[in-house]
């Protein structure tokens, strides 16, 4: 049963300290995607990846927020320095485009908590 | 820009009732439209998906969706709950298929009463 991996699920920081979240698409997919969760904001895009490039990353706070895919297996969320308002549940979802359409995968997240 | 409407924040159910769920959708062109489901503590899980054809969508776990251009929505609903639906539904949008990233709503709380 494939899935999507994330790493930790959990993590607790202090303000200004770095973070490093880590995804594991679901093998020979071709897109990553980067989700964060808040109560207030809800569920919104930060980034995606096809075939390790990326495409769009206008979701993202530029200042202190990156993503990465060193390799097709492994993708990775980071925030330096990070802030109490980053605090939420980032989630990486996979899948394999096809033409326009494709289907989402989603891990089970990693719920960060910035003190 | 794409967006949906989740109109109910919470919905309560007594098991073994029908149930549906709204969503309604603004978006120029032909929609690619999701249901997702959320269990506490975990990932979205997807229940259906609509990108053409027959515009009544089967899902997993018993659960079924209409597109209906006119009235933009895309609601989703279930003959006969059980206490295990109990979670938080999203509806999403994809201007691109799916392949260009969700727009989601902003879920719906599902409460199964016995």
């Amino acid at each position: 049963d494939a899935r999507v991996t994330q790493t930790p699920r959990h993590k607790v920081t202090e303000m200004g300290q770095e973070v490093t979240m880590r995804c594991q698409p679901i093998l020979g997919h071709n897109t990553v995607f980067w989700y964060r969760q808040t109560m207030m904001q809800g569920l919104e895009l930060l980034a995606y990846f096809r075939n390790r490039a990326p495409l769009d990353d206008s979701g993202m706070p530029k200042d202190r927020f990156s993503a990465e895919m060193p390799d097709a297996t492994l993708a990775t969320l980071k925030i330096q320095p990070s802030e109490p308002r980053d605090s939420a549940v980032y989630f990486c979802a996979s899948g394999l485009a096809r033409g326009r359409t494709d289907t989402q995968y989603f891990g089970p997240g990693t719920r960060l908590t910035v003190l | 820009a794409q967006s949906v409407t989740q109109p109910d924040i919470h919905i309560t159910v007594s098991e073994g009732a029908s149930l549906e769920l709204r969503c309604n959708y603004s978006y120029g062109a032909t929609p690619y439209l999701f249901w997702y489901v959320q269990s506490p503590g975990q990932g979205l899980q997807l229940l259906l998906k609509y990108f053409s054809g027959d515009t009544l969508v089967q899902g997993i776990k018993g659960f079924e969706a209409e597109f209906k251009r006119s009235q933009s929505s895309f609601n989703l609903r279930k003959p006969s709950v059980h206490w295990s639906d109990a979670a938080e539904y999203f509806c999403a949008v994809a201007a691109g298929g799916g392949a260009d990233g969700l727009t989601f709503g902003k879920g719906t709380h599902l409460i199964i009463q016995p």
